[in-house]
């Protein structure tokens, strides 16, 4: 069964940081990877996602993420996060069989 | 409406009632999930509805939880005999099978007193 890790629980920056969240999937065939959101209050939403292609995708708000196929991995990253970006993050894998599973998420705070 | 819509948005029960909760998907989503989020924590999977093939019951964490999904349209999350650890929000989302981006509704938080 497929499986989504999430390394960083939970992760605290000073605005203007860098950011990377990591991301590794278990499953041996083809996938579609997403990363969602969830800001404080709201539902969680679509920040990217990776079909097929260029394996560096960019997203909303400046994100981008980075599909690495050997390494099963799909790692998020901002060259430099703002206030706004605290909130929830979840990576998400969709196989051809059409279930979507989610990692358990990681708490982005940044402080002003 | 354009949107996965979810109700009631917030439960309060005593303990030992039977709950119900609904979700509406997106019209022409042919798969459906129900997770649970407590405070703080990530995304519990509970159960995934895909067309008209068997649900995967896999994530539900006892027999108190149910959950029902007419053809390609609403589901209902049933839990009975409501404990306090079943206090989170309830969340729904629906896709397109194979394509897989997930729309959710705004959960129902669900309060066990």
């Amino acid at each position: 069964a497929q499986s989504v890790s999430q390394h960083n629980h939970h992760v605290i920056l000073s605005e203007a940081a860098s950011l990377e969240l990591g991301c590794n999937y278990s499953y041996g065939g083809t996938v579609n990877l997403f990363w969602y959101v969830q800001y404080p209050g709201q539902h969680l939403q679509l920040l990217l996602k990776y079909f097929s292609g260029d394996p560096l995708v960019k997203g909303i708000k400046g994100f981008e993420a980075e599909f690495i196929k050997s390494k099963f991995s799909f790692n998020l990253r901002k060259p430099s996060v703002q206030w706004s970006d605290t909130a929830e993050y979840f990576c998400a894998v969709n196989t051809n069989a059409g279930k979507s599973t989610f990692g358990d998420g990681t708490t982005l705070t940044v402080k002003p | 409406g354009a949107g996965v819509s979810q109700s009631p948005s917030n439960k309060v029960t005593e303990k030992g009632k039977d709950v119900e909760l609904r979700c509406d998907p997106i019209s022409g989503h042919t798969a459906l999930y129900w997770y649970r989020q407590r405070l703080g924590q990530g995304l519990e999977f509970l159960i995934y509805f895909q067309g008209n093939s068997a649900p995967d019951k896999s994530g539900l964490p006892s027999d108190r939880f149910s959950a029902e999904r007419t053809g390609e349209s609403v589901s209902t999350l049933t839990i009975q005999r409501t404990q306090q650890e079943d206090s989170a929000v309830y969340l729904c989302a629906s896709n397109l099978a194979r394509v897989g981006e997930a729309f959710f509704g705004q959960g129902t938080r669900l309060t066990v007193v």
